[in-house]
């Protein structure tokens, strides 16, 4: 069993809805990152989380502690915003990464 | 200030060569993870240094994989006799603060193919 899960594992919209990408984890953590690759391979950290909320843009990141538990959602999604998801959590000096969520948005 | 930079970005190596992966980190940063990206796989973690010291490298396997991040220079993961199975992204990431405290910034990242 991984150590952190997402949900869904891909994931069609069209422009303009609401996303909302899911990560459960199992370890204690000392802080959760959401990640976003591009196809091209490029990797850019989007939040480090370790309690409570945050709001970039149209992105936003919400982590429970208690029950291990984060989202990250996009408003007003747009096609430029298709890419992997990528949730990580950091235990220590270990490291964790959920398998990705794959993003469509169609124009 | 530049961000963290990886060559080369590709890399081609026969089978039982070796591959020199470099990463320099942001400026300022003395802390850095590397990664590796099978394909149609996720991100492993592989090691994390610091200047002249390796914290963890739990994630290595355990032959022909090496890293370093010497006090001048940039940190280089070494991989010697290499193999098919090698062929994968492999990021690096730097970043202010120790352990997993610290945001992390990533490298494009270099593609090695082993043929």
């Amino acid at each position: 069993k991984n150590e952190v899960e997402q949900s869904p594992q891909n994931l069609t919209a069209q422009e303009g809805e609401f996303i909302t990408i899911n990560c459960s984890y199992s370890v204690g953590i000392s802080a959760l990152h959401w990640l976003q690759q591009h196809p091209g391979g490029g990797i850019v950290s989007l939040f480090m989380l370790s309690s409570g909320k945050k709001k970039h843009g149209r992105l936003i990141a919400t982590i429970n502690i208690q029950e291990k538990h984060s989202s990250l959602h996009i408003t007003a999604s747009h096609p430029r915003d298709s890419a992997v998801y990528i949730c990580a959590v950091t235990a220590g000096n270990q490291f964790y990464f959920g398998t990705g969520t794959s993003l469509t948005v169609i124009p | 200030n530049a961000g963290v930079m990886q060559n080369p970005r590709h890399l081609v190596r026969r089978r039982g060569q070796e591959a020199r992966l470099r990463c320099s980190p942001m400026k300022g940063h003395s802390h850095v993870y590397w990664y590796r990206q099978l394909p149609e796989e996720g991100l492993k973690f592989m090691v994390y240094l610091q200047k002249e010291n390796i914290i963890d490298e739990s994630g290595m396997p355990k032959e022909r994989f090496s890293a370093e991040f010497p006090k001048e220079g940039p940190s280089i993961l070494r991989i010697q006799q290499v193999v098919r199975g090698d062929s994968a992204a492999y990021f690096c990431a730097s970043s202010l603060k120790t352990g997993g405290t610290g945001e992390q910034y990533f490298g494009p990242g270099t593609r090695l193919t082993v043929t």
